[in-house]
């Protein structure tokens, strides 16, 4: 099946620093990826839509400063979450289409879990 | 109402069960479903989709779709402890690019 790595997998920073977590899709091109937040005992929650080549679409609430999402390439795409603070602190999943019109599929990563101190 | 209503369980089933896990949705629309299990501090992993009613099996797993009803259920045989993580259904139309409606997940955990 479709591969889907993120990295770091793991990362805890202090208060005010921005982290970077990298998405990959690792045996196909994605021109659409998926991030997501994962609060414990909680379902998925869409963040935005991260486009190839074009701005990402955020969810309703969602900031767009502060979670900054770059789709650099068909392979690629970043989410940094700017000036992190305690509160930012979740699981943090991205995903990738694959499929024909209509019969798209998402693939998901493992995750990222940010911890903010 | 939600477009996709999952039972959060938890769901605690002896091994060797049958389990029945299901899914409702209100828009006849969806055409595409997908299940998929998420083990704790994992990204969800797919374990099938189907495109039409009917059922589709894939070794103890079976993914039925009664698009009359507008309901989805896997079915899990023969549940093992391995099986225990929490099952999130998913569907999508065809015409709305790649939106995706997820349920809630429920919780299962296959007692040895």
């Amino acid at each position: 099946g479709a591969v889907v790595s993120q990295h770091p997998s793991r990362v805890i920073c202090k208060s005010g620093t921005s982290v970077k977590i990298e998405c990959r899709s690792l045996d196909f091109q994605a021109t659409t990826m998926f991030w997501y937040r994962q609060f414990p005992k909680q379902s998925l929650m869409l963040m935005a839509t991260s486009n190839e080549g074009s701005k990402a679409t955020y969810e309703q609430g969602v900031e767009k400063d502060k979670f900054l999402i770059n789709h650099a390439s068909l392979t690629l795409s970043t989410l940094t979450v700017a000036s992190a603070h305690p509160e930012d602190s979740s699981f943090y999943i991205c995903s990738a289409i694959l499929g024909l019109a209509g019969k798209e599929t998402q693939y998901f990563g493992p995750g990222t879990r940010l911890l903010v101190l | 109402q939600k477009e996709v209503e999952q039972d959060p369980g938890p769901l605690s089933v002896p091994e060797g069960a049958i389990v029945s896990l299901n899914c409702t949705y209100s828009n006849s629309a969806f055409q595409y479903f997908m299940w998929y299990r998420q083990y704790s501090r994992k990204g969800p992993e797919l374990l099938m989709y189907t495109y039409s009613s009917g059922n589709k099996e894939d070794g103890r797993f079976t993914a039925q779709v009664d698009k009359s009803s507008k309901y989805i259920s896997l079915f899990i045989r023969d549940s093992q402890p391995s099986d225990s993580a929490t099952y999130l259904c998913a569907m999508s139309t065809p015409n709305t690019g790649n939106q995706f409606y997820f349920g809630t997940g429920t919780s299962l955990t296959v007692i040895p």
